[in-house]
């Protein structure tokens, strides 16, 4: 079965500081990561995508396949930066392709 | 281009009512998804639909819950009776069938079963 965990339900860390949100997964075959990000009163959206394996916002994440990983982290945390932050995961099972979403993690950064 | 619309954007019933709601999705997009987000955890899956076709159910309570998308372009998701545990949000997503695997989410329904 295919399953994410965020162990942090909220992070919180000043400006300034690097931040590293944890994302674990389990899958048995090659999943397709995401971390989906949801600003206060806005949509869910897309933050980035291992497969394109680019910096958003600052923002990186690497896949690590013997760990089952996919931790989101930033060098230096903005204000701005205060969002959910949701780890996904797609992969085929008997239905197709879809999603799984983890709970979410809070980050807070403080001024 | 327009997002993903959705509505209303709040709703309260009590529990053993009915309620509907509705998904517009992006122009052209042949994935359309439904999720209940209940407070404090992830959107889980509840049903998903490759143009008017259903791909994935596995996961819709069927005894309360249908959901149809009958022209492949916008559905509307029903609760027939609520209990107080649907109380959440409901979140509509679509994709474009090939190319980038991204969802576009709509803004959701807030629902509060009483």
């Amino acid at each position: 079965a295919q399953r994410v965990t965020q162990p942090e339900k909220l992070l919180s860390v000043f400006k300034g500081a690097p931040v590293e949100l944890k994302c674990n997964y389990s899958y048995s075959g090659s999943p397709e990561l995401f971390w989906y990000v949801q600003y206060s009163r806005q949509r869910l959206q897309l933050l980035l995508r291992h497969i394109s394996r680019e910096s958003i916002k600052g923002f990186t994440a690497d896949l690590n396949k013997g760990e089952t990983s996919f931790h989101l982290k930033k060098p230096f945390a903005q204000e701005e930066d205060s969002a959910m932050y949701y780890c996904a995961l797609s992969g085929r099972d008997n239905y197709g392709q879809n999603f799984v979403f983890g709970p979410g993690t809070r980050l807070s950064v403080l001024p | 281009e327009a997002g993903v619309a959705q509505s209303p954007r709040y709703k309260i019933i009590e529990k053993r009512q009915s309620v509907a709601f509705w998904c517009n999705p992006i122009s052209g997009h042949a994935t359309l998804y439904w999720y209940q987000q209940i407070l404090g955890q992830g959107p889980k899956l509840l049903i998903q639909f490759q143009n008017n076709g259903v791909v994935d159910d596995s996961q819709l309570p069927k005894d309360r819950f249908s959901a149809e998308r009958l022209k492949g372009v916008d559905s509307t998701l029903k609760i027939q009776p609520a209990k107080l545990e649907d109380s959440a949000v409901y979140l509509c997503a679509s994709r474009k069938l090939a190319g980038v695997n991204e969802q576009f989410f709509g803004p959701g329904t807030r629902l509060t079963v009483l």
